[in-house]
């Protein structure tokens, strides 16, 4: 069965910490492992990334997948209160009759404080 | 740039009523999903659709039918609504795979409250 398992669960840092954020995942036919942040409302794309050893960075944040080992993390450094948020792991992969299918981990809730 | 919009955006059901969510884009895009999010569950997907005409289930589709009848609109049945089924539900598209530029794959609309009493 396919799976994308997020850890930890729930995370509280301070200010100003760096914070690393893990995704593992079993699937078949991938095709791309994705980031998003959910705060209040529908999740905002992160990072997409679909080849081993290849940092993707966006300001503060940077990715890396893991292909062999079937692994992802979320980097988050000079933590700010903004950052609170659900960050969610996704898998794509390829379906019987065409198209794609992405399967979410249950998400890290991260918080901030001063 | 509307993107995809669902309604209603709130709704309280009594158990065994029935409703249905609309979902439209207008991105032209092949593939919807219909996806609960409940707390510490992740978005765990209900039906998809691979094109006009066509949909599959998807992890959790028990008590749930969909429609897409029209490219641009899926519709989500609850038909006798239960308890279990308060969540928020989001509806998704994406593009063929071969019309992915901009590195994202998945465009979520707001989401849908629905609390069943």
């Amino acid at each position: 069965e396919d799976k994308v398992v997020q850890s930890p669960l729930s995370l509280v840092v301070h200010e100003g910490d760096t914070v690393t954020l893990n995704c593992s995942y079993e699937v078949t036919n991938f095709r791309s492992l994705l980031w998003y942040k959910q705060e209040k409302k529908a999740p905002t794309f992160l990072f997409m990334l679909t080849s081993s050893g290849i940092e993707k960075k966006s300001g503060r944040l940077s990715s890396i997948l893991d292909k062999k080992e079937l692994f992802s993390i979320l980097n988050i450094t000079a933590t700010q209160t903004g950052d609170s948020a659900i960050y969610l792991c996704a898998v794509e992969y390829r379906v019987t009759g065409g198209g794609n299918k992405l399967t979410f981990g249950t998400g890290t809730q991260l918080k901030v404080e001063l | 740039n509307a993107g995809v919009t669902q309604t209603p955006k709130f709704r309280v059901l009594k158990t065994g009523q029935s409703m249905t969510l609309l979902c439209a884009q207008d991105m032209n895009h092949e593939y919807m999903y219909w996806y609960r999010q409940d707390p510490g569950m992740g978005l765990r997907l209900i039906h998809y659709s691979v094109g006009e005409g066509t949909t599959a289930k998807g992890e959790v589709p028990d008590g749930y039918n969909v429609s897409r009848l029209k490219k641009q609109n899926f519709l989500l049945g609850l038909e006798s609504a239960a308890p279990s089924q308060t969540s928020v539900y989001f509806c998704a598209s994406s593009p063929h795979r071969d019309r992915i530029y901009s590195g994202n794959t998945i465009y979520f609309g707001e989401g849908s409250w629905l609390t069943v009493v």
